[in-house]
């Protein structure tokens, strides 16, 4: 059965960069119907789409972010990353990773990693 | 890309249904026939509940159903029950390889 799980901090310093990754286990990275996506979720807000990324590296973002983030896919580690520069206080969030299947929906998701901005 | 508008709440009694309505327009919701709906509990990940529209994964009950109207999108939760409380997300593609979620709709469970 195919999982999900988000590693990396918890909390990061304004002005850094938020690095995450996201780990499959289950099936495979480079299933064709398949993008892998980042989405995350303010504390007491919505969800916001942050971007996804194919397993051949086409990547697309949220154009809100875009300027941003960055995404990269590692298929030999079954592994997918999110990078978010220069973040500050409204970028603390719970991060998600995802499978979003043709860019159409978000059909497996992981458990979640709270990111914290603060000094 | 704007967020897709949801009601903020929406409220019944057990076995009761209720309708949520995602609007969104021709850009996104009116112009694909790519409409998702999530259910989330409180301190859980979302689960995918819709997807195209009208579409239930394996082990959604039929209690929820989607449905679309030109940029309108609905979820309606048939013979309510009390762990059907939750916030509701839709979400939709919006061309250009862009995607989008509404702002999501509390719904409780009276």
């Amino acid at each position: 059965q195919l999982q999900l799980l988000e590693s990396g901090p918890g909390q990061v310093k304004p002005s850094e960069t938020l690095s995450l990754t996201c780990t499959v286990s289950g099936d495979s990275i480079r299933r064709s119907t398949y993008y892998w996506g980042w989405v995350r979720q303010p504390p007491g807000k919505g969800l916001e789409w942050i971007g996804s990324i194919f397993y051949s590296g086409s990547a697309y973002y949220n154009p809100s972010l875009k300027s941003r983030v960055s995404l990269s896919v590692d298929t030999s580690k079954s592994q997918f990353s999110l990078r978010l520069s220069s973040v500050t206080a409204a970028d603390t969030a719970v991060y998600y990773c995802a499978r979003h299947a043709w860019l159409w929906y978000l059909d497996l998701w992981g458990r979640g990693n709270l990111v914290v901005v603060s000094s | 890309q704007s967020a897709l508008t949801q009601p903020p709440s929406a409220s019944g009694s057990p076995g009761q249904s209720v309708t949520i309505s995602c609007t969104g327009s021709i850009s996104d919701v009116g112009g694909y026939n790519y409409v998702s709906w999530y259910q989330q509990h409180p301190g859980k990940a979302p689960k995918l509940i819709i997807s195209e529209v009208s579409k239930r994964p394996s082990g959604v009950p039929d209690r929820f159903s989607g449905s679309k109207s030109g940029n309108t999108a609905s979820l309606t939760v048939s013979g309510l029950q009390a762990d059907d409380e939750a916030d509701y997300y839709c979400s939709s593609y919006a061309g250009n390889n862009d995607f989008v979620f509404g702002r999501g709709t509390k719904l409780t469970v009276l």
